[in-house]
């Protein structure tokens, strides 16, 4: 049972254009919904993280919106840039009780 | 400078041996992590350990085995029960069990020869 579900597999951009990458979890208890951006080759970094007591967070370029009722969370890169190009997971937990779930992944190329 | 480190960078196995991945941390974290990573398939946990001399089975364990000896190192055997053991294996730690950042390692690629 996949417990963090990831949209869309892979996902083309324009350079100076939006990505919007979502995400659907099943498990109301969760109470943590970091993203993690890849780079080829290496490991997994941390990018922004949000708890569901807030239905924004904004760094910078990039936007986690949350809709509690939902069961949705999504992650918005705005005037996505060549250097935003990766692997982009998004992952759910239950804060001190249960390792993150990752869900599958997007691969995001922005294009000049 | 601190940080997670994994050996080797790539590893190739044979059929029916056992393969050891090798983590280090000099970050003083309490918890460490072992992830498996496959094309489309994001990350899956395979063991996780909390405290020294302790440690769970995550969600695909089968095939595997850990020690957790010292604080700073989390290796991780893929034994020959593992029948497809060919996947990127990333290892990772966090200050104290289930915190929420995780510092991930870069990674080994293990194939099968």
């Amino acid at each position: 049972q996949q417990q963090v579900k990831q949209s869309p597999q892979s996902l083309i951009v324009q350079k100076g254009g939006i990505s919007i990458i979502n995400c659907a979890y099943e498990n109301t208890a969760f109470d943590y919904f970091p993203w993690y951006q890849q780079f080829p080759g290496k490991g997994p970094a941390l990018l922004i993280a949000i708890r569901p007591d807030v239905s924004e967070k904004k760094e910078g370029r990039f936007t986690i919106s949350f809709n509690k009722s939902a069961k949705q969370f999504s992650l918005h890169i705005m005037d996505s840039q060549p250097g935003d190009s990766a692997t982009y997971f998004c992952a759910a937990s239950i804060r001190g009780n249960t390792p993150l779930v990752f869900g599958k992944g997007t691969r995001l190329s922005v294009i000049a | 400078d601190g940080g997670i480190t994994q050996s080797p960078k790539y590893l190739f196995r044979k059929e029916g041996q056992n393969v050891t991945l090798s983590c280090e941390q000099n970050l003083n974290h309490d918890a460490m992590y072992w992830y498996r990573q496959d094309p489309g398939q994001g990350l899956r946990l395979i063991y996780y350990s909390q405290i020294v001399n302790d440690f769970q089975k995550g969600d695909i364990a089968e095939g595997y085995s850990v020690s957790r000896e010292k604080k700073e190192s989390f290796p991780l055997t893929v034994t020959s029960a593992q029948k497809n053991p060919t996947a990127f294996y990333l290892c990772a730690s966090s200050t104290a069990g289930f915190n929420e950042k995780l510092f991930f390692g870069s990674g080994t690629q293990l194939s099968v020869l």
